[in-house]
C-alpha cells in the first residue's frame, strides 16, 4: 500500500543554518507530493507542493523537488529562522483520495 | 475566506458521555476526512467521506462515527468516549478525489477524556 517515510526528529538548528528533512514514499502511479507545516498550537497548512516528476515546489524560502527515480521529496531551506520552528509533514497523495502523512519532523531553531 | 471550521477547539469530558465535534467547510469540497494526532504517531485517518452520504473507515475508526448529510458538514461522533481517545483531532477537506489537490485543515480540537 501507499506509505511515506520521513526523517525522524527532533531537529535542532542554529539560526541561518541549512535545513534538510528527508522524505521518501511508496505509492501507485504518480501522486502529487505535499509538505505541510504545523506551527505551535495551530492546524496544518500547506507549505509547498509538486504535481509531477522534476517539479520543484517552493514557498517561504523552502524548496522540494519531485524525484520520481528515487521516490523522494526532500525539504530544504538555505537559511532557517527562529520563526521556522514547527512540525513538518511530508504527504504524498494516496490512491484512495487521502493524503498519506509521515510522522512529522519537529524543527527547533535557536537564535 | 476559504476555511475549514471545527468546534469546539478544546473539550474535556468524562468517560462514556457522548460528544460531537463539528466540522464545516465553505469551499464546496467533495472529500472530507478526520484525523487524530498523537505524539510519536503522526496523523492517522479516522474516517473519510467522498461525497454526501458516502463515508468509509480510515486507519483507526474504532470508537468513532461520522455522517455526511450535507456537503459542507462532516461531524465526528464519539458515542462512548474513553481515555484512549484523548487526542488532537483535525478535520480536512479536499477539492476532488484527484491526487493533485491539496487538503485544507481546521484548527484542531483538543479532546481530553477523563
Amino acid at each position: 500500500g501507499d506509505s511515506v517515510t520521513q526523517m525522524e526528529g527532533p531537529v535542532t538548528l542554529s539560526e541561518e543554518a541549512f535545513l534538510t528533512i528527508n522524505c521518501t514514499y511508496t505509492a501507485t502511479g504518480y501522486p502529487s507530493l505535499f509538505w505541510y507545516v504545523q506551527y505551535p498550537g495551530e492546524g496544518l497548512q500547506l507549505l509547498l507542493k509538486a504535481t509531477k516528476a522534476d517539479d520543484k515546489g517552493s514557498n517561504k524560502g523552502f524548496e522540494a523537488t519531485y524525484r520520481k527515480e528515487t521516490t523522494s521529496f526532500h525539504l530544504e531551506k538555505g537559511s532557517v529562522q527562529v520563526s521556522d520552528s514547527a512540525v513538518y509533514f511530508c504527504a504524498p497523495g494516496g490512491s484512495q483520495g487521502n493524503l498519506i502523512f509521515g510522522k512529522g519532523t519537529k524543527l527547533s531553531v535557536k537564535p | 475566506e476559504a476555511q475549514v471550521t471545527q468546534n469546539p477547539r478544546y473539550l474535556i469530558t468524562v468517560t462514556g458521555k457522548k460528544l460531537t465535534v463539528t466540522c464545516s467547510q465553505n469551499m464546496n469540497h467533495e472529500y472530507m476526512s478526520w484525523y487524530r494526532q498523537d505524539p510519536g504517531l503522526g496523523l492517522r485517518q479516522i474516517y473519510y467521506s467522498m461525497n454526501v452520504e458516502v463515508t468509509d473507515k480510515g486507519d483507526v475508526p474504532e470508537g468513532y462515527k461520522v455522517s455526511r448529510k450535507e456537503k459542507r458538514n462532516f461531524p465526528l461522533i464519539l458515542e462512548s468516549p474513553s481515555p484512549n481517545q484523548t487526542s488532537l483531532y483535525f478535520c480536512a477537506s479536499r477539492n476532488t478525489l484527484g491526487r493533485r489537490s491539496e487538503a485544507f485543515f481546521g484548527q484542531g480540537t483538543r479532546l481530553t477524556v477523563v
